[in-house]
């Protein structure tokens, strides 16, 4: 079955620090999606993708971060100056319509 | 937005019981609701999903149901076995393109000897 790679698994980064999360989504699918995860907590929607433009963002998906879909399979995300609360697992998901899986995740801990 | 509420946050069931988790939604226009297991620093794992357009879905020891007009739904698990302990999460997603997915808070489940 297709799965959705996401390097790196761990990525641990001092406050300041500008991080990229990578992705590679199902080839096929169409609609592209990050998602954070704070320790213990719910699953939080960041930001949509789709026909090579953001769909929806969120509130959490302020001016310091990014999508990007820099060749046509890859689709990262970047934030630029990392803060303490940014510290989560991010998880990558696409879907063909409504139903996707999500990647494993980036664990991403701010020191 | 939509806001999609679960309960309970914890449940402690004894092997062989049965589990039910409930959500509620609170936009309308919702029309697929996915239920996923997440365990411990894994993925959510989706285990059962419903369109709007169906009242009820079952696999196996695993069923969703829907109620549309009182924006409800719940995930039953019959005959539970130790290794359905994890954190069930509930989701909700609207119509159009690229519809996001508004998450429940999580049930921890318990599957106890």
């Amino acid at each position: 079955e297709p799965e959705v790679t996401q390097t790196p698994s761990h990525q641990v980064t001092q406050m300041g620090q500008e991080v990229i999360l990578r992705c590679v989504p199902i080839s096929n699918h169409l609609y592209f999606y990050w998602y954070r995860q704070i320790l213990g907590q719910k699953v939080e929607f960041l930001v949509s993708f789709y026909n090579n433009e953001i769909s929806e963002k969120s509130e959490i998906f302020d001016d310091q971060f990014s999508v990007e879909r820099p060749d046509g399979s890859n689709f990262t995300l970047k934030i630029r100056s990392t803060k303490l609360e940014d510290s989560a697992m991010y998880f990558c998901a696409s879907s063909d319509w409504d139903r996707g899986p999500f990647g494993s995740g980036t664990r991403l801990t701010v020191v | 937005g939509e806001n999609v509420e679960q309960h309970p946050s914890t449940l402690s069931v004894q092997e062989g019981d049965s589990a039910v988790i409930k959500c509620t939604y609170s936009d309308s226009a919702s029309n697929y609701f996915p239920w996923y297991k997440q365990e411990l620093g894994k993925r959510p794992q989706l285990i059962i999903d419903i369109r709007s357009n169906v009242g009820e879905k079952k696999d196996q020891r695993i069923a969703v149901t829907l109620n549309k007009t009182a924006k409800h739904f719940s995930l039953h698990i019959t005959e539970t076995q130790p290794e359905d302990s994890a954190v069930y999460f509930c989701a909700a997603k609207g119509t159009g393109t690229a519809s996001k997915l508004t998450f429940g808070t999580g049930t921890r489940l318990q599957v106890t000897l």
